[in-house]
Protein backbone atom coordinates (compact mmCIF):
# COMPACT_ATOMS: atom_id res chain seq x y z
CA UNK A 1 0.00 0.00 0.00
CA UNK A 2 1.05 3.18 -0.44
CA UNK A 3 1.95 4.92 2.77
CA UNK A 4 2.65 9.02 3.48
CA UNK A 5 5.16 9.57 6.23
CA UNK A 6 5.42 11.81 9.19
CA UNK A 7 8.43 12.71 10.55
CA UNK A 8 9.09 12.78 13.42
CA UNK A 9 7.35 10.01 14.54
CA UNK A 10 7.29 11.46 18.22
CA UNK A 11 7.67 15.17 19.43
CA UNK A 12 8.18 16.56 22.87
CA UNK A 13 8.01 20.15 23.86
CA UNK A 14 7.44 22.82 26.39
CA UNK A 15 4.30 24.68 26.52
CA UNK A 16 4.80 27.97 24.58
CA UNK A 17 7.39 26.69 22.24
CA UNK A 18 6.62 26.03 18.65
CA UNK A 19 5.66 22.30 16.83
CA UNK A 20 6.62 21.20 13.02
CA UNK A 21 5.85 18.29 11.67
CA UNK A 22 6.26 17.04 8.45
CA UNK A 23 4.72 14.87 6.08
CA UNK A 24 6.02 13.15 2.70
CA UNK A 25 3.71 11.16 0.30
CA UNK A 26 4.55 9.36 -3.25
CA UNK A 27 1.86 10.37 -5.97
CA UNK A 28 0.32 13.11 -7.50
CA UNK A 29 -2.22 14.67 -5.24
CA UNK A 30 -5.63 17.34 -5.52
CA UNK A 31 -4.95 18.37 -1.90
CA UNK A 32 -3.45 17.64 1.36
CA UNK A 33 -5.09 16.95 4.50
CA UNK A 34 -4.37 17.42 8.58
CA UNK A 35 -5.92 15.64 11.00
CA UNK A 36 -5.98 15.69 15.00
CA UNK A 37 -6.46 12.46 17.01
CA UNK A 38 -6.44 12.12 20.77
CA UNK A 39 -5.53 9.36 21.92
CA UNK A 40 -7.57 6.89 20.17
CA UNK A 41 -10.44 8.65 19.51
CA UNK A 42 -11.99 9.67 15.80
CA UNK A 43 -9.53 12.04 13.53
CA UNK A 44 -10.66 16.00 13.52
CA UNK A 45 -9.73 17.92 10.48
CA UNK A 46 -7.57 20.85 10.92
CA UNK A 47 -6.78 21.95 7.23
CA UNK A 48 -6.76 21.43 3.74
CA UNK A 49 -4.44 22.54 1.65
CA UNK A 50 -4.88 22.25 -2.21
CA UNK A 51 -2.08 21.54 -5.40
CA UNK A 52 -1.97 24.73 -6.03
CA UNK A 53 -1.60 26.28 -3.27
CA UNK A 54 1.82 26.84 -1.35
CA UNK A 55 0.77 28.20 2.09
CA UNK A 56 -1.88 28.13 4.70
CA UNK A 57 -3.06 29.69 8.11
CA UNK A 58 -5.88 28.58 10.53
CA UNK A 59 -5.49 29.79 13.69
CA UNK A 60 -2.19 28.90 15.28
CA UNK A 61 -1.78 26.19 12.21
CA UNK A 62 0.43 27.17 9.66
CA UNK A 63 0.78 24.29 6.44
CA UNK A 64 2.95 24.32 3.51
CA UNK A 65 2.85 22.37 0.76
CA UNK A 66 5.83 21.71 -1.98
CA UNK A 67 4.32 19.35 -4.82
CA UNK A 68 7.67 19.42 -6.42
CA UNK A 69 9.37 17.68 -2.88
CA UNK A 70 6.01 15.78 -2.30
CA UNK A 71 6.20 17.01 1.34
CA UNK A 72 4.20 19.46 4.02
CA UNK A 73 4.89 20.61 7.05
CA UNK A 74 2.82 21.95 9.90
CA UNK A 75 3.68 24.17 12.31
CA UNK A 76 1.55 24.78 15.36
CA UNK A 77 2.39 28.06 17.18
CA UNK A 78 2.82 29.38 20.90
CA UNK A 79 1.36 25.33 21.64
CA UNK A 80 -0.85 24.45 24.61
CA UNK A 81 -1.02 21.34 26.78
CA UNK A 82 -4.04 20.52 24.82
CA UNK A 83 -2.14 20.32 21.65
CA UNK A 84 -1.05 16.93 23.13
CA UNK A 85 -2.35 14.51 20.07
CA UNK A 86 -1.40 12.94 17.51
CA UNK A 87 -1.23 14.29 13.93
CA UNK A 88 -2.11 12.96 10.45
CA UNK A 89 -1.66 14.26 7.00
CA UNK A 90 -3.93 12.87 4.48
CA UNK A 91 -3.55 13.23 0.43
CA UNK A 92 -6.04 12.42 -2.05
CA UNK A 93 -4.67 10.87 -5.06
CA UNK A 94 -5.22 12.84 -8.66
CA UNK A 95 -7.40 10.53 -10.16
CA UNK A 96 -8.67 8.43 -8.07
CA UNK A 97 -11.13 8.62 -4.87
CA UNK A 98 -8.72 7.09 -2.48
CA UNK A 99 -7.48 8.88 0.92
CA UNK A 100 -3.75 7.43 2.32
CA UNK A 101 -3.06 8.81 5.35
CA UNK A 102 0.01 9.33 6.94
CA UNK A 103 1.63 7.10 10.20
CA UNK A 104 1.67 10.11 12.30
CA UNK A 105 3.52 12.39 14.96
CA UNK A 106 2.47 11.77 18.27
CA UNK A 107 3.22 15.30 19.94
CA UNK A 108 3.34 15.71 23.45
CA UNK A 109 3.29 19.27 25.17
CA UNK A 110 4.60 19.58 28.59
CA UNK A 111 2.94 22.06 31.02
CA UNK B 1 -25.61 18.28 15.82
CA UNK B 2 -23.95 17.13 12.40
CA UNK B 3 -22.03 13.57 13.04
CA UNK B 4 -20.75 10.18 12.33
CA UNK B 5 -22.39 7.22 14.28
CA UNK B 6 -20.48 3.97 14.42
CA UNK B 7 -21.94 1.16 16.46
CA UNK B 8 -20.75 -0.99 18.36
CA UNK B 9 -18.08 0.87 19.94
CA UNK B 10 -16.76 -2.30 21.17
CA UNK B 11 -16.66 -5.67 20.30
CA UNK B 12 -14.91 -8.97 20.96
CA UNK B 13 -15.41 -11.69 18.87
CA UNK B 14 -14.53 -15.33 18.09
CA UNK B 15 -13.02 -16.26 14.93
CA UNK B 16 -15.37 -17.24 11.85
CA UNK B 17 -18.56 -15.73 13.45
CA UNK B 18 -19.89 -13.26 11.06
CA UNK B 19 -20.37 -9.15 12.26
CA UNK B 20 -21.57 -6.36 11.54
CA UNK B 21 -20.43 -2.60 12.16
CA UNK B 22 -22.93 -0.23 11.73
CA UNK B 23 -21.80 3.46 10.40
CA UNK B 24 -24.27 6.19 9.70
CA UNK B 25 -24.20 10.12 8.77
CA UNK B 26 -26.63 12.87 9.08
CA UNK B 27 -24.76 15.51 6.60
CA UNK B 28 -25.92 14.41 2.95
CA UNK B 29 -22.25 13.23 1.90
CA UNK B 30 -21.49 11.59 -0.73
CA UNK B 31 -18.69 10.61 0.03
CA UNK B 32 -18.31 7.48 2.82
CA UNK B 33 -15.48 5.32 3.79
CA UNK B 34 -13.82 3.06 6.23
CA UNK B 35 -10.50 2.62 7.83
CA UNK B 36 -8.27 0.41 10.06
CA UNK B 37 -5.77 1.68 12.46
CA UNK B 38 -3.00 -0.27 13.71
CA UNK B 39 -0.34 1.14 15.83
CA UNK B 40 2.69 2.08 13.86
CA UNK B 41 0.63 1.95 10.40
CA UNK B 42 -1.39 5.01 10.98
CA UNK B 43 -4.72 4.96 9.24
CA UNK B 44 -5.38 2.31 6.37
CA UNK B 45 -8.66 2.79 3.65
CA UNK B 46 -10.62 -0.73 3.54
CA UNK B 47 -13.09 0.11 1.14
CA UNK B 48 -14.97 3.94 -0.02
CA UNK B 49 -18.00 4.73 -1.63
CA UNK B 50 -18.32 7.45 -3.99
CA UNK B 51 -22.61 7.47 -3.78
CA UNK B 52 -25.40 4.88 -3.43
CA UNK B 53 -24.63 1.97 -4.82
CA UNK B 54 -21.08 2.70 -6.15
CA UNK B 55 -18.11 1.40 -3.72
CA UNK B 56 -14.48 0.66 -4.47
CA UNK B 57 -11.64 -1.15 -2.43
CA UNK B 58 -9.05 0.86 -0.38
CA UNK B 59 -5.71 -0.14 -0.02
CA UNK B 60 -6.71 -3.50 2.33
CA UNK B 61 -10.08 -4.52 1.41
CA UNK B 62 -9.47 -8.66 1.74
CA UNK B 63 -11.77 -9.60 4.57
CA UNK B 64 -13.74 -7.27 4.14
CA UNK B 65 -17.39 -6.15 2.77
CA UNK B 66 -19.36 -3.10 2.00
CA UNK B 67 -22.37 -2.20 0.58
CA UNK B 68 -24.14 1.42 -0.03
CA UNK B 69 -27.97 0.79 -0.13
CA UNK B 70 -28.82 4.27 1.59
CA UNK B 71 -27.06 7.96 1.05
CA UNK B 72 -26.47 7.67 4.86
CA UNK B 73 -25.34 4.52 5.86
CA UNK B 74 -22.30 2.43 5.16
CA UNK B 75 -21.93 -0.82 6.86
CA UNK B 76 -18.82 -2.84 7.09
CA UNK B 77 -19.26 -6.34 6.91
CA UNK B 78 -16.52 -9.56 8.28
CA UNK B 79 -17.83 -12.43 7.28
CA UNK B 80 -15.16 -14.90 9.00
CA UNK B 81 -13.03 -12.55 11.14
CA UNK B 82 -9.99 -13.59 11.39
CA UNK B 83 -7.27 -12.58 14.35
CA UNK B 84 -5.38 -10.36 12.33
CA UNK B 85 -9.07 -8.40 11.69
CA UNK B 86 -8.52 -7.37 15.32
CA UNK B 87 -7.74 -3.58 14.78
CA UNK B 88 -9.68 0.01 15.62
CA UNK B 89 -12.33 0.93 12.76
CA UNK B 90 -13.14 4.50 11.82
CA UNK B 91 -15.89 5.18 9.27
CA UNK B 92 -15.48 8.55 7.93
CA UNK B 93 -18.02 10.39 5.41
CA UNK B 94 -17.12 13.66 3.41
CA UNK B 95 -18.93 15.36 0.38
CA UNK B 96 -15.80 14.10 -2.04
CA UNK B 97 -12.09 14.07 -1.38
CA UNK B 98 -11.22 17.25 -1.73
CA UNK B 99 -13.39 18.66 1.02
CA UNK B 100 -13.11 17.92 5.17
CA UNK B 101 -14.02 14.63 6.27
CA UNK B 102 -15.65 13.93 9.46
CA UNK B 103 -15.14 10.69 11.28
CA UNK B 104 -17.01 8.40 14.12
CA UNK B 105 -15.94 7.99 17.22
CA UNK B 106 -13.96 4.34 16.67
CA UNK B 107 -14.96 0.64 16.83
CA UNK B 108 -12.68 -1.34 18.51
CA UNK B 109 -12.34 -4.97 17.25
CA UNK B 110 -11.11 -8.23 19.09
CA UNK B 111 -11.11 -10.95 17.00
CA UNK B 112 -10.38 -14.00 19.52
Amino acid sequence: SQQGEEDPQALSIQEGENATMNCSYKTSINNLQWYRQNSGRGLVHLILIRSNEREKHSGRLRVTLDTSKKSSSLLITASRAADTASYFCATATSGTYKYIFGTGTRLKVLA
Amino acid sequence: EAQVTQNPRYLITVTGKKLTVTCSQNMNHEYMSWYRQDPGLGLRQIYYSMNVEVTDKGDVPEGYKVSRKEKRNFPLILESPSPNQTSLYFCASSFGTGTEAFFGQGTRLTVV
